[in-house]
């Protein structure tokens, strides 16, 4: 079981939005940075948000990240097909001195 | 640019050891740890260490205390992730991952990831 928790699953037509929700506590979200994963099967993670809503060049305005005391959310707009893979929050865990993740939610693009 | 390359799939039996590898380019290797995260099927990703190549420091998730010893190597800016006592569960997608080093806790890039296979 994930110390963070997300739905298990998503979905939206293409177009769309889409929020994935990420629930902690404050011995990780409510006192560090929150950033996401987006893992297409076959692939490796890739960093899609950091320090709670700044994107890395190259990923795309339609992903945005927000936080707000224990919660984090990753918000993807005008969803494309190529959007559907799973997506993981994580955060340090100042109690554990460790870091962790959720628990990742799959997203299908209808 | 900056790319983590690891070693290729392996498969062991249980009681065995395995030893992965992640050779570092395209940055100062001292200047940023490194962490490595598995994905058993099915499940989602889970932290097992961190190591500071400069310092050698490290510092293990406390479900693989005493089974996980992470190495570096830095006149090949390679670092090591070592498992030992394999069981079955262990059977995962064992990926490294740089730290950022500006204090804002973010894993990039990732490498390929390196499938180990725990069966008799």
């Amino acid at each position: 079981q994930s110390v963070l928790t997300q739905p298990p699953s998503a979905s939206g037509a293409p177009g769309q939005r889409v929020t994935i929700s990420c629930s902690g506590s404050s011995s990780h979200i409510g006192r560090n940075f929150v950033s996401w994963y987006q893992r297409i099967p076959g692939t490796a993670p890739k960093l899609l948000i950091y320090a709670d809503n700044q994107r890395p060049s190259g990923v795309p305005e339609r992903f945005s990240g927000s936080k707000s005391g224990t919660s984090a959310s990753l918000a993807i707009s005008g969803l494309q097909p190529e959007d559907e893979a799973d997506y993981y929050c994580a955060a340090r865990d100042d109690s554990l001195n460790a870091w962790v993740f959720g628990g990742g939610t799959k997203l299908t693009v209808l | 640019q900056v790319q983590m390359a690891q070693s290729g799939v392996e498969v062991k039996k249980p009681g065995a050891s395995v030893k992965v590898s992640c050779k570092a380019s395209g940055y100062t290797f001292t200047r940023h740890g490194v962490t490595w995260v598995r994905q058993a099927p099915g499940q989602g990703l889970e932290w097992m260490g961190w190591i500071n190549p400069y310092s050698a420091m490290t510092n293990y998730a406390q479900s693989l205390q005493g089974r996980v010893t992470m190495t570096t190597d830095i006149s090949t800016s390679t670092v090591y992730m070592e498992l030992r006592s394999l069981r079955t569960d262990d059977t995962a997608i064992y990926y490294c991952a740089r730290n950022d080093n500006g204090g804002n806790d973010y894993f990039d890039p990732w490498g390929q990831g390196t499938l180990v296979t725990v069966s008799s």
